[in-house]
């Protein structure tokens, strides 16, 4: 059973261009999660998705990100324009159920603006 | 909103020894505890995790224990190996239950 997917790897953007990271869930989970962690800090909670929907955004910025979860295909963060700021690892994670249930994690998509 | 400290930021020990990281949490209405290892370049893994209608778990050499009262709790790994040397994080949930709050995370580096 593979776990959550996440591509690039490995991301590298001009300031002003624009990045799309992809997720796709652990089978049979469709509760996705967005964080993201800056160097030598913890993870920061972005946005919560279940299929077509978002169910919590508090922690997106308000302006040049968004993130979708479609009914078919992986859930997508964008960043537009993007800026030096913006530079860290951004880690999908997915559970089964919502709720104080477990939260399982990708590798994470390494962005670095230059 | 949640807030979790996590303490120590570092900490180095002998091989063998047993390593404790503890954490605070301040919303009361938050029930599940996770913690997660985190090795360099990978995501961050689940290890073990405690809900708030018990006060400790065990598995093999990890445990964690949780006071709800005094709203915090610790991991404890024995018999460190160097294998353990990672970032370890404490996180809650908030009482809505959609998100983790982390804590800082503590570097743990098992001298062999």
């Amino acid at each position: 059973n593979a776990g959550v997917m996440q591509n690039p790897r490995h991301l590298v953007r001009r300031r002003g261009q624009e990045a799309r990271l992809r997720c796709s869930p652990m089978k049979g989970h469709s509760h996705v999660y967005w964080y993201r962690q800056l160097p030598e800090e913890g993870l920061k909670f972005m946005v919560y998705l279940q299929k077509e929907n978002i169910i919590d955004e508090s922690g997106m910025p308000k302006e040049r990100f968004s993130a979708e979860f479609p009914k078919e295909g992986p859930s997508i963060l964008r960043i537009q324009q993007v800026v030096r700021g913006d530079s860290a690892a951004y880690f999908c994670a997915s559970s089964p159920i919502a709720g104080d249930y477990e939260q399982y994690f990708g590798p994470g998509t390494r962005l670095t603006v230059t | 909103g949640e807030n979790v400290e996590q303490h120590p930021s570092t900490l180095s020990v002998q091989e063998g020894d047993s390593a404790v990281i503890k954490c605070t949490y301040s919303d009361s209405a938050s029930n599940y505890f996770p913690w997660y290892k985190q090795e360099l370049g990978k995501g961050p893994q689940l290890i073990i995790d405690i809900r708030s209608n018990v006060g400790e778990k065990k598995d093999q050499r990890i445990a964690v224990t949780l006071n709800k009262t005094a709203k915090h709790f610790s991991l404890h790994i024995t018999e460190t190996q160097p294998e353990d040397s990672a970032v370890y994080f404490c996180a809650a949930t908030n009482n809505a239950g959609n998100m983790l709050t982390f804590g800082g995370g503590t570097r743990l580096m098992v001298k062999p």
